[in-house]
């Protein structure tokens, strides 16, 4: 059974970038979930994708965006970007109805 | 906005001794989780909790959810240095498509 794998690892960017970060869900599992944690902070929710389609979103901007793939492979992508943006981007993968997530390593990203 | 509250915020103690952490809210919660994350990696879910009043244990750990399914507690008997971690607690919203809602972590380091 694989675990979620998100890519890439790091990343730094320029602030105004755009970025993209993916996502393999866990097998079998059908919904994925985006979080942000800021330094010595607690996830926040972005938002989550079920059949491909957005099924719930936090208190983000528009800037933040995602997909999710007939695989179940997911994107999250920021345009615009800040300096509050740095942080480690999360991904939990699940199965619609199960209370189970299954989190990445996540992303470290920083803006500079 | 439903906050979950955390407490305490860093606790350092000696092996062997007990500890009580605390997730506090004013809103009630369909479920709670409970996740430990290390430096550098994505939480791990220790336990879920669904029902008002349950206790769940895990080897040295117990779980509380409270009556009203607005709180819990995770107690650890004769702590050890391999628990040391970062604790999260995670409320599911009500009728959200299981969207969790963290506390801001309880940051515990077991000295030997």
């Amino acid at each position: 059974e694989t675990g979620v794998t998100q890519s890439p690892t790091h990343l730094i960017k320029t602030r105004g970038q755009q970025v993209t970060l993916r996502c393999s869900s866990q097998s079998g599992h059908n919904t994925v979930s985006w979080y942000q944690q800021a330094l010595g902070q607690g996830p926040q929710f972005i938002f989550q994708y079920y059949r491909e389609e957005e099924n719930g979103r936090g208190n983000f901007p528009p800037r933040f965006s995602g997909l999710q793939f007939p695989n179940y492979s997911s994107e999250l992508n920021v345009n615009a970007l800040e300096l509050d943006d740095s942080a480690l981007y999360l991904c939990a993968s699940s199965l619609k109805g199960s209370y189970g997530y299954t989190f990445g390593s996540g992303t470290r990203l920083t803006v500079v | 906005t439903q906050l979950l509250e955390q407490s305490p915020q860093f606790l350092s103690i000696q092996e062997g001794e007990n500890l009580t952490v605390y997730c506090n809210s004013s809103s009630v919660f369909s479920s709670l989780q409970w996740y430990r994350q290390e430096p550098g990696e994505g939480p791990v879910l220790l336990v879920t909790v669904v029902t008002g009043g349950e206790v769940k244990k895990l080897k040295r750990l117990t779980f509380q959810f409270g009556d009203a399914r607005k709180d819990s507690s995770l107690h650890i008997t004769a702590a050890q240095p391999g628990d040391t971690g970062l604790y999260l607690c995670a409320g599911a919203i009500p009728g959200s498509a299981r969207q969790l809602t963290f506390g801001s972590g309880t940051q515990l380091t077991v000295l030997p």
